[in-house]
């Protein structure tokens, strides 16, 4: 059974440098991509990016000058940085499993992590 | 980037009703959408995948179709467990895009 498990830092002030950290049990690393998704409070959801095991990575233009996904293939882990964080990055954070080719689809996610930006 | 605009927004039903979700597309992304059921306070559910393949472990009362712009989710007898928001997902292009949501409700 895949299992992702995440975690970071739930409170940032504005600027600071959000991270969060996805674990994965159960199942193949290399063989998928891994993504990191992000829901404002109420809102709808919204990609940031994807990362495969050789750290190739897509990011969202609209975030791209300030994230980074990185990946740690000897602990089947994927990090995302988001640098000079305002009020407006507050949001669950979720990452997922990416399957690819014809049948593409995101099939495992995260539990998600609430991060809030506030002075 | 793909837009996606779901249709209704926000939908009444009841238990036992059919009930049809329809995601357009900008532009065409051939068949690669996905469709998710998310909860209060949880994660996104996939299920369906390339428009109309049901996820595995998901009761086929749900089914997908549609290709190049538009799609459509249909829950064949809705059951008080599909009670939820619903988002499709656009594959086909990066930066890849959400629908805004769907929100089912008791009537």
């Amino acid at each position: 059974q895949v299992q992702l498990q995440q975690w970071g830092a739930g409170l940032l002030k504005p600027s600071e440098t959000l991270s969060l950290t996805c674990a994965v049990y159960g199942g193949s690393f290399s063989g998928y991509y891994w993504s990191c998704i992000r829901q404002p409070p109420g809102k709808g959801l919204e990609w940031i990016g994807e990362i495969n095991h050789s750290g190739s990575t897509s990011y969202n233009p609209s975030l791209k000058s300030r994230v980074t996904i990185s990946v740690d293939t000897s602990k089947n882990q994927f990090s995302l940085r988001l640098r000079s964080v305002t009020a407006a990055d507050t949001a669950v954070y979720y990452c997922a499993r990416v399957v690819l080719g014809a049948s593409r689809r995101y099939d495992y996610w995260g539990q998600g992590t609430l991060v809030t930006v506030s002075s | 980037d793909i837009q996606l605009t779901q249709s209704p927004s926000f939908l009444s039903a009841s238990v036992g009703d059919r009930v049809t979700i329809t995601c357009r597309a900008s532009q065409g992304i051939s068949s690669y959408l996905a469709w998710y059921q998310q909860k209060p306070g949880k994660a996104p559910k996939l299920l369906i995948y390339v428009a109309s393949t049901l996820q595995s472990g998901v009761p086929p009362r749900f089914s997908g179709s549609g290709s190049g712009t538009e799609f459509t989710l249909t829950i064949s007898s809705l059951q008080p467990e599909d009670f939820a928001t619903y988002y499709c997902q656009q594959l086909n292009s990066y930066p890849l895009t959400f629908g805004g949501g769907t929100k089912v409700e008791i009537k």
